[in-house]
């Protein structure tokens, strides 16, 4: 069982350049979201998504784009970027929000991702 | 603003000792806590939760205390591995922000052997 798989691990890119980073899950979970981690920093929720064709956005969402065609797939894209968009990115899922016990992510492994 | 503090960057204890992490919190609507394990060149992976309406919750070596009038949780661990070196994040989520989670910035945990 593959869980949350990213693609690719790494990349270096231009300011300016655009780039979309893949995240697919298995686990036949409806939410997905996507993390940014800058160095000495928590995580900050970029785009989430309820399920398939429903996104919305999370705390810094500026610079990106996100798309949830099917409920496997949840692709981050990144337009025109910058330096500050420097950092590693994290896919995860989750079966079920459980308003009442709260929320159990699984985590892909991560894009470290450098705009120079 | 900081909603979800761990003011410890990084702890060192000896192995077969006890690790104590703390995490604060300032939103007292948070009733939902989390903690998450990291390893290098990995994605987070879920360690043990609590639910404030318990002060307690017990998995294996790990133990989360949840101090509500502080609104302060601590994740203990007992005895401490090698293996447990990694970093942990603090997390907390609440009705009013549809569940999603705001993270600490991790305490980075070094168990000697």
């Amino acid at each position: 069982n593959a869980g949350v798989t990213q693609t690719p691990k790494f990349r270096i890119l231009k300011i300016g350049q655009s780039m979309t980073l893949q995240c697919a899950q298995d686990m036949n979970h409806n939410y997905m979201y996507w993390y940014r981690q800058d160095p000495g920093m928590g995580l900050k929720l970029i785009y989430y998504s309820v399920g398939a064709g429903i996104t919305d956005k999370g705390e810094v969402p500026n610079g990106y784009n996100v798309s949830r065609s099917t409920t496997e797939d949840f692709p981050l894209r990144l337009e025109l970027a910058a330096p500050s968009q420097t950092s590693v990115y994290f896919c995860a899922s989750s079966g079920d929000r459980v308003v009442l016990l709260g929320e159990k992510l699984f985590f892909g492994s991560g894009t470290q991702l450098s705009v120079l | 603003d900081q909603q979800v503090k761990q003011n410890s960057p990084s702890l060192s204890v000896q192995e077969g000792r006890i690790s104590i992490l703390n995490c604060d919190y300032t939103n007292s609507m948070f009733d939902y806590f989390l903690w998450y394990k990291k390893y290098p060149a990995e994605g987070p992976t879920f360690l043990i939760s609590i639910s404030s309406i318990k002060d307690k919750n017990e998995d294996g070596r790990f133990t989360v205390f949840l101090n509500k009038s502080a609104k302060h949780l601590s994740l203990h661990i007992v005895p401490s591995q090698p293996g447990d070196s990694a970093v942990y994040f603090c997390a907390a989520s609440s009705n009013g922000n549809n569940r999603k989670l705001i993270w600490g910035l991790g305490t980075s945990l070094a168990v000697n052997p």
